[in-house]
């Protein structure tokens, strides 16, 4: 049990779709982070939340879009996406803000785009 | 910028001998340092960390890590590897906000 819980575990969507990933955290963690992780490559931080406010975006196309509508929950909504976004997307949260406090990762959503 | 750097894509090591997964990393001040591991399907699972204090580290499932100053290097030790620990291993540095991962290391532990 992680204590952070990611739905679905897998998603294949067309290009055309719209779908959103869900992300919850049972720990009392006041910060939230999507992650993307692909083959061969370094896992890519996406988007960073703290109390409810985006702190960090970096520089993710817009057909990615999240939502933190309270520190527990943290969605991330996909439309149009595109086959090089097939990838397994993590969701993680931590403590504190400044940097000492470990990230505690759920199990992960694998996206496919077909 | 923070950077970590892992140089090894793999490392191969006979069940029951010392292992050690190499780390590197590029950190303006003082550095905040990480080890994750993550098993198939799954997500990233904390083993150790850095702040500050001791250069030997002791973590979850009898790794330990020993942060290097002068070679700016925080490398991932057991001395006696299972089977078990074959997985993906990752070594992360972090400021506000950012957490900054290497590429990974396979380690592959051969019964």
């Amino acid at each position: 049990e992680t204590g952070v819980t990611q739905t679905p575990r897998h998603l294949v969507m067309g290009m055309t779709n719209k779908k959103s990933l869900k992300c919850e955290q049972h720990l009392g963690h006041n910060a939230m982070y999507w992650y993307k992780q692909s083959a061969k490559k370094p896992l890519e931080l996406m988007f960073v939340y703290s109390l409810e406010e985006r702190v960090e975006n970096n520089s993710v196309p817009s057909r990615f879009s999240p939502e933190c509508p309270n520190s527990s929950h943290l969605f991330l909504h996909l439309h149009t996406l595109q086959p090089e976004d097939s990838a397994l997307y993590l969701c993680a949260s931590s403590h504190l803000r400044d940097g000492t406090s470990p990230l505690h990762f759920g199990n992960g959503t694998r996206l496919t785009v077909t | 910028a923070q950077s970590v750097a892992q140089p090894e894509d793999q490392v191969n090591v006979a069940e029951g001998n010392p292992l050690t997964v190499k780390c590197t990393y590029s950190v303006s001040g003082n550095p905040y340092l990480f080890w994750y591991v993550q098993y198939p399907n799954r997500g990233l699972q904390f083993l150790l960390k850095y702040i500050t204090g001791d250069n030997l580290v002791k973590g979850s499932y009898g790794f330990e890590a020993e942060f290097n100053k002068s070679q700016t290097s925080f490398h991932l030790k057991k001395p006696s590897a299972l089977v078990s620990d074959s997985a993906l291993y990752f070594c992360a540095c972090s400021g506000t906000y950012k957490y900054i991962f290497g590429t990974g290391t396979r380690l592959k532990v051969l019964a």
